[in-house]
């Protein structure tokens, strides 16, 4: 069963910074790999998704990389913006079950102005 | 560009009775995904259909109900409601399973079950 460790949790970081966010996956038998945002209470906003035969996707300030030997991915944002502060998820989908994503539990951030 | 729309947007429902939920997918998409997310949860896949065919399945309830019509929109019917079905109902849409060319999620509808 595949499942899905976003790290850390929560993270704080003041405006400007670049954010590193890390999510992990245990079956490296994925077909692809998207990252979401969420704001409170709200729907899921699709940021990048990234083929099994890709290594990274880059959308404006944002970058995810994806290494599936190592079964991680890592979502970068650069010069981060209080607008930023959500919580973020990953989901994969496996060969075999096309579509069906498994989420991580996200992680939440805040950036302070 | 139009989105996956989702219908209605917010629902309350006494225990014991019944929910339909709707899903529209973007034009010219064929598969529909629903998934649920509990407060404080993430979102965990019910169900999914191509061509207007059950493509997959997951944790979903005996007593959910879900199908995929001719013009591609998906409903999701609950009946014998219980407090724990109080979530959030995500409608996805692709074209073709697996999302090659992305997938889209609606906004969801936010079932509040007293």
């Amino acid at each position: 069963k595949q499942e899905v460790t976003q790290i850390p949790a929560a993270l704080s970081v003041p405006e400007g910074e670049n954010l590193v966010l890390n999510c992990s996956f245990t079956d490296s038998a994925i077909y692809n790999l998207q990252w979401f945002r969420q704001d409170p209470g709200k729907g899921l906003t699709s940021l990048l998704l990234i083929q099994s035969s890709q290594r990274e996707q880059t959308s404006g300030r944002l970058n995810a990389s994806l290494d599936k030997s190592s079964g991680r991915s890592t979502l970068y944002i650069a010069a981060s913006q209080p607008g930023d502060s959500a919580t973020y998820l990953c989901a994969v989908s496996l060969w075999d079950s096309w579509g069906k994503f498994q989420f991580g539990a996200g992680t939440q951030v805040v950036v302070t102005p | 560009a139009a989105g996956v729309i989702q219908s209605p947007r917010h629902l309350i429902k006494e225990k014991r009775e019944t929910a339909t939920l709707k899903c529209y997918p973007i034009p010219r998409h064929d598969t529909v995904y629903w998934y649920q997310q509990g407060p404080g949860q993430d979102p965990q896949f019910l169900i999914s259909f191509y061509e207007k065919m059950q493509s997959d399945k997951g944790s979903i309830p005996d007593r959910f109900s879900a199908q995929q019509f001719s013009d591609y929109h998906s409903e999701l019917n609950m009946s014998s409601l219980e407090l724990g079905d109080s979530a959030l109902y995500f409608c996805a849409s692709s074209f073709q399973p697996g999302g090659h060319y992305g997938y889209t999620f609606g906004s969801g509808t936010r079932l509040t079950v007293v």
